[in-house]
């Protein structure tokens, strides 16, 4: 496609629940990452792909995060017992390698916990 | 590790006024530096990005940015706003972090409010 598309861009679920947020970089994009931006903050970092490897998780908060990238595409990130402190807007941006490239952004999936 | 510190959460301007928003960052190595803007219910889009090549870094919209290295600043400008320019505005910095990998580390944004 175009450009980085997520899905869904809204998605409910009530507490404790688990969700997937899917995420389908720009063609050719080795490199990838997800965001959280909650509301009046910049966005969070969370996790980084450099092809189908994590190579940065640091940002990952807690063991309920989980992400994937099995063949160096498509993105889905996992949140397991969801909480109410998860809702937020999730960011997914692609790249090419390189130190000075420009990250290319979705337009986000807004999870709202209930 | 670098931050980013945007200072003031809200700028208002008028119509046709100048647009200064304000961005420093901490980095133990010159780092990489962009401007981004997002528009309601829209993602990022890049304004402009430092490269290296010069100090003063020309963007879309009329936007610029001057890298200033002694202040460690990175601003934006721009001389005459425009309603359409009314959006959230994020500094962000990249540098090589703990992992080996540059991943860019946002400001926690600038809400540019426009008045008629």
């Amino acid at each position: 496609g175009a450009g980085v598309s997520q899905t869904p861009s809204n998605k409910v679920t009530e507490k404790g629940k688990y969700v997937e947020l899917r995420c389908d970089p720009i063609s050719g994009h080795t490199a990838l990452y997800w965001y959280r931006q909650s509301l009046g903050q910049g966005p969070e970092f969370l996790i980084y792909f450099q092809g189908t490897g994590a190579a940065d998780d640091s940002g990952l908060p807690n063991d309920r995060f989980f992400a994937v990238r099995p063949e160096g595409s498509v993105s889905t990130l996992k949140i397991q017992r969801t909480e109410r402190g998860d809702s937020a807007v999730y960011l997914c941006a692609s790249s090419q390698t390189g130190e000075n490239t420009e990250a290319f952004f979705g337009q986000g999936t807004r999870l709202t916990v209930v | 590790a670098q931050s980013v510190t945007q200072l003031g959460s809200h700028v208002s301007v008028s119509e046709g006024a100048l647009v200064l928003l304000r961005c420093n960052y901490s980095s133990s190595v010159p780092p990489y530096l962009f401007w981004y803007v997002q528009y309601p219910n829209q993602g990022l889009q890049l304004l402009l990005k430092y490269t290296s090549a010069a100090t003063l870094v020309k963007g879309i919209n009329g936007f610029e940015a001057e890298f200033k290295k002694s202040e460690t600043s990175f601003h934006l400008t721009k001389p005459s706003a425009h309603m359409s320019d009314a959006a959230e505005y994020f500094c962000a910095v990249s540098d090589k972090g703990t992992g080996g990998s540059y991943i860019p580390t946002f400001g926690r944004g600038t809400s540019l409010i426009v008045h008629p």
